[in-house]
């Protein structure tokens, strides 16, 4: 089945260390993108690529980092720079078009990431 | 800019109750407007989508949205509750960006379902 991975379900770190979260999917899609979701603000949109060795800041890239060295995977590194780094992290991808984007995305399972 | 404002972040009916959730957005183009739903814990799941076809789209589980352009609106309904609809529903709209997409999502309203 075609889907989108991420790994681990739930990740512990100490403050001030780096950490990378995984994204793998094998729907051939072009774009990927990371969220962050905390309570009662609903995703936030942190980085996105549209194709390999290509990413562009979403809206709260400041304290993380990603690479796009494959197609299909698209890991996210939260780096002791991100300040408040606890929260739920989704993956997601989509098809990449020219034209106008009706795709929808497709998200994976998620990431809860507690630093202390 | 484009935003989205989801109108009650908690809503709570009767199973068997008509679902309403409210969303309105903000955009300066031809919006495309996505309905998502989260389980606890879980990825989101896409349940229907406006892409400027039919303004009274159906999705999955018996849900369905329309969209109103002059009320800038596109209301999420189901006729009749089920406990399985309990979750967070995330409203969204669409901003193409350099071929990839951006979805602005709205804050997010968690239904309940009383038996």
């Amino acid at each position: 089945d075609g889907g989108i991975t991420q790994s681990p379900k739930y990740l512990f770190r100490k403050e001030g260390q780096n950490v990378t979260l995984s994204c793998e999917q094998n729907l051939n899609h072009d774009a990927m993108y990371w969220y962050r979701q905390d309570p009662g603000q609903g995703l936030r949109l942190i980085y996105y690529s549209q194709i390999v060795n290509d990413f562009q800041k979403g809206d709260i890239a400041e304290g993380y980092s990603v690479s796009r060295e494959k197609k299909e995977s698209f890991p996210l590194t939260v780096t002791s720079a991100q300040k408040n780094p606890t929260a739920f992290y989704l993956c997601a991808s989509s098809i990449s078009s020219g034209s106008a984007s009706s795709y929808e995305q497709y998200f994976g399972p998620g990431t809860r990431l507690t630093v202390t | 800019a484009q935003s989205v404002t989801q109108l009650g972040s908690h809503v709570s009916v009767s199973e068997g109750a008509l679902v309403l959730l409210r969303c309105n957005y903000s955009s300066s183009v031809p919006p495309y407007l996505f309905w998502y739903v989260q389980y606890p814990n879980q990825g989101l799941q896409l349940l229907l989508k406006y892409t400027s076809a039919a303004t009274l789209v159906k999705g999955i589980n018996g849900f369905e949205a329309e969209f109103k352009k002059s009320e800038t609106s596109f209301h999420l309904t189901k006729p009749s509750a089920h406990m399985s609809d309990a979750a967070e529903y995330f409203c969204a709209v669409s901003h193409r960006l350099y071929g990839a997409q951006k979805l602005v999502f709205g804050q997010g309203t968690r239904l309940t379902i009383n038996p």
